[in-house]
């Protein structure tokens, strides 16, 4: 039968702007988080992450919150560039080893 | 290897014949994703290995689809009588608890 695609969410900004990329999560007991980045025809690369006991962690132009409350993290750029277009993905570790990964938004910054 | 090695990188292949991916994971890690990704559109799951448990199948479309791992380690995705619908990128991604990382993927055209 036909394949069902998986819409893939856009953020567009303009360069020099900050970008925030949000991600939901379903499990109040996920205690680690990555975010990916994959560039036009390439993989998935890891960019950071975070564990559970942290609500923030900085890596260079990038921040990642995690507010397990609501069950939400989020990915923020500062200062974004054309070379940050890509399409983002968040991973979460429910335990027992095993990841479950978003099916991403797609940043676009214009210039 | 350094990293997760999939091969091969492109794969062209006619309406109705079957085609073979494979995914040799990093050493040691005991989990292996498969994922899609039509072009464009997001990550959509497949299937799931860990250890010696029985795989999560859940996301494999139709029965065209299968996947093994040999000796908990190199795994193949077997498409048979593929359709032009198959046509997408096949990521693998394994994991060990705190760490999860995505091959370059396959590319995959049927023509």
């Amino acid at each position: 039968g036909e394949s069902v695609g998986l819409h893939l969410p856009t953020l567009s900004v303009q360069e020099g702007d900050n970008s925030i990329i949000n991600c939901a999560y379903s499990n109040s007991a996920s205690d680690y988080f990555i975010w990916y980045k994959q560039e036009s025809g390439k993989g998935p690369q890891f960019i950071i992450d975070i564990r559970s006991n942290m609500d923030k962690r900085q890596g260079q132009r990038v921040t990642v919150l995690l507010n397990k409350t609501v069950k939400h993290l989020s990915l923020q750029i500062a200062a974004t560039q054309p070379g940050d277009s890509a399409v983002y993905f968040c991973a979460e570790n429910r335990g027992f080893n095993k990841f479950y990964f978003g099916s991403g938004t797609k940043l676009n910054v214009k210039p | 290897g350094a990293g997760v090695s999939q091969s091969p990188s492109n794969k062209v292949t006619e309406k109705g014949k079957d085609v073979e991916l494979r995914c040799d994971p990093i050493s040691g890690h005991t989990a292996l994703y498969w994922y899609r990704q039509s072009l464009g559109q997001g990550l959509e799951f497949l299937i799931y290995f860990q250890g010696n448990s029985a795989p999560d199948k859940s996301g494999l479309p139709s029965d065209r689809f299968s996947a093994e791992r040999t000796g908990g380690s190199v795994s193949t995705l077997t498409i048979q009588r593929t359709q032009q619908e198959d046509s997408a990128v096949y990521l693998c991604a394994s994991s060990s608890g705190w760490e999860a990382f995505f091959g370059q993927g396959t590319r995959l055209t049927v023509v």
